[in-house]
């Protein structure tokens, strides 16, 4: 385990489709985290999670998005009805439950909307 | 809420000078943690510095170095010996003592010339 994974690295998608993209963190990292990036801009949290417990969401996070890690490992970030303002970079980050100390971000996934 | 801003959107420097990157930060905290990171075009953000807000000390890496002004809410990336491979967009962090979410600033695209 080397690091953190996010899966597609890349999705394109119709408007109005869903779309659902998975995070694997470091093992052995109980926090995961959630960051939209636009082109040129620095990333904006939206959500995350300690263990499986979901602690905090932005107001970014609107109805059509919804994140889960169900068994406290892997996390997926969904959005549903996708708008071409969804066009961004979605990064996760894992971190232990204490200090930044290995706060560690992963690739991301790109997600372009048409 | 915490608010991070970086008022130079570009910067350059020749090799092998010195360049010094802004950021001033606002927050009601007394302890937190500041982070300089390094997102090089389509790969992943990566940390450079951290800053512990307590520390009176500025943080130190090999030819990364902080100028921590606490009383100013002033956080400057300092980068001796400028090399090719330091071309990249740094942003600004700001993180708070629950260890969660980190707030970002607008980032400065830095260029290295030959």
């Amino acid at each position: 385990d080397t690091g953190v994974s996010q899966d597609p690295r890349h999705k394109i998608t119709k408007r109005g489709q869903n779309v659902t993209f998975r995070c694997d963190p470091i093992s052995e990292h109980n926090r995961l985290y959630w960051y939209r990036q636009t082109l040129g801009q620095g990333p904006e949290f939206l959500t995350y999670f300690q263990n499986e417990a979901q602690l905090e969401k932005s107001r970014l996070l609107s109805d059509r998005f919804s994140a889960e890690r169900p068994k406290g490992s892997f996390s997926t970030l969904e959005i549903q009805r996708t708008e071409q303002g969804d066009s961004a970079m979605y990064l996760c980050a894992s971190s232990p439950t204490t200090g930044y100390y290995g706060y560690t971000f992963g690739s991301g996934t790109r997600l372009t909307v048409v | 809420a915490q608010t991070v801003t970086q008022s130079q959107p570009e910067m350059s420097v020749q090799e092998a000078e010195t360049v010094t990157l802004s950021c001033t930060y606002d927050t009601s905290e007394s302890d937190y943690y500041l982070f300089w990171y390094k997102q090089p075009p389509s790969r992943q953000m990566i940390l450079v510095i951290r800053q512990e807000a307590y520390k009176q000390q500025n943080a130190t890496e090999n030819r990364f170095s902080v100028n921590f002004q606490k009383a100013a809410k002033s956080f400057s990336l300092k980068i001796s010996d400028s090399q090719l491979g330091d071309a990249a967009m740094y942003f600004c962090a700001y993180g708070g003592t629950s260890y969660g979410k980190l707030t970002f600033g607008q980032g400065t695209i830095l260029t290295v010339h030959p």
